[in-house]
């Protein structure tokens, strides 16, 4: 069975605060990875799709890097604002019609 | 505007009403999937259809149909709800395959409350 795992399961930082979170992996037969922002009462947005080990992605504060070899990706948000509050889910990529959701990282920011 | 649109928003619904969450998406994606959240667990795939009268069972398939007549419309069907289907359902589209990695990932819906009582 596949698993995918985020940790922490949740985090409480301060605002200015710069904070980063893990997504786990299998290593094996690996095609993607994805990362989505979920806020509150809305619908979950994609952040990043990633393919290649050592991949990076930025957008804006937010950035992801990738290890296919070890099966993780980090997620980091540089100088945290309370309007980055959010569930952050990853996604991995089978290969096929099916992605794998872990149960996301809850990020609490206060002002 | 580029957009999956999910109806209702919000159900209450008894036991054994069969009951339909519609599905419609504007960016002419190939790829629709139905997921559900509950709390503490990833979202789970139900069903997904790779194409017009193409579709395939997910992790979560018992007491769930879905059809695809039309590329837009991908409705979830619950012919006899149970209290354990209580849960948020999201329906998603994507360009491409999301498991290979191409495009941008996937585009949800806002989202629908069902509860089963």
């Amino acid at each position: 069975i596949l698993n995918v795992e985020q940790s922490p399961q949740s985090l409480h930082v301060q605002e200015g605060d710069s904070t980063n979170f893990t997504c786990s992996f299998p290593s094996s037969n690996f095609y993607a990875l994805h990362w989505y922002r979920w806020e509150t009462a809305k619908s979950p947005e994609a952040l990043f799709v990633m393919t290649l080990n050592g991949d990076e992605k930025k957008k804006g504060r937010i950035s992801a890097t990738l290890n296919t070899k070890e099966g993780y990706s980090y997620l980091y948000i540089k100088g945290s604002q309370p309007e980055d509050s959010a569930t952050y889910l990853c996604a991995f990529g089978t290969g096929g019609f099916k992605t794998i959701f872990g149960a996301g990282t809850r990020l609490f920011v206060k002002a | 505007e580029a957009q999956v649109t999910q109806n209702p928003r919000y159900l209450i619904t008894v036991t054994g009403k069969k009951l339909t969450v519609t599905c419609s998406q504007n960016m002419n994606h190939e790829y629709m999937s139905w997921y559900r959240q509950d709390p503490g667990l990833g979202l789970r795939q139900i069903y997904y259809s790779m194409n017009v009268e193409v579709t395939d069972k997910g992790d979560v398939p018992e007491g769930y149909k879905v059809s695809r007549k039309e590329k837009r419309n991908f409705p979830l069907i619950l012919e006899s709800p149970s209290p354990n289907q209580t849960s948020l359902y999201f329906c998603a589209s994507s360009f491409r395959l999301p498991g290979l990695g191409t495009g941008n990932g996937y585009t949800f819906g806002s989202g629908t409350r069902l509860t089963v009582v």
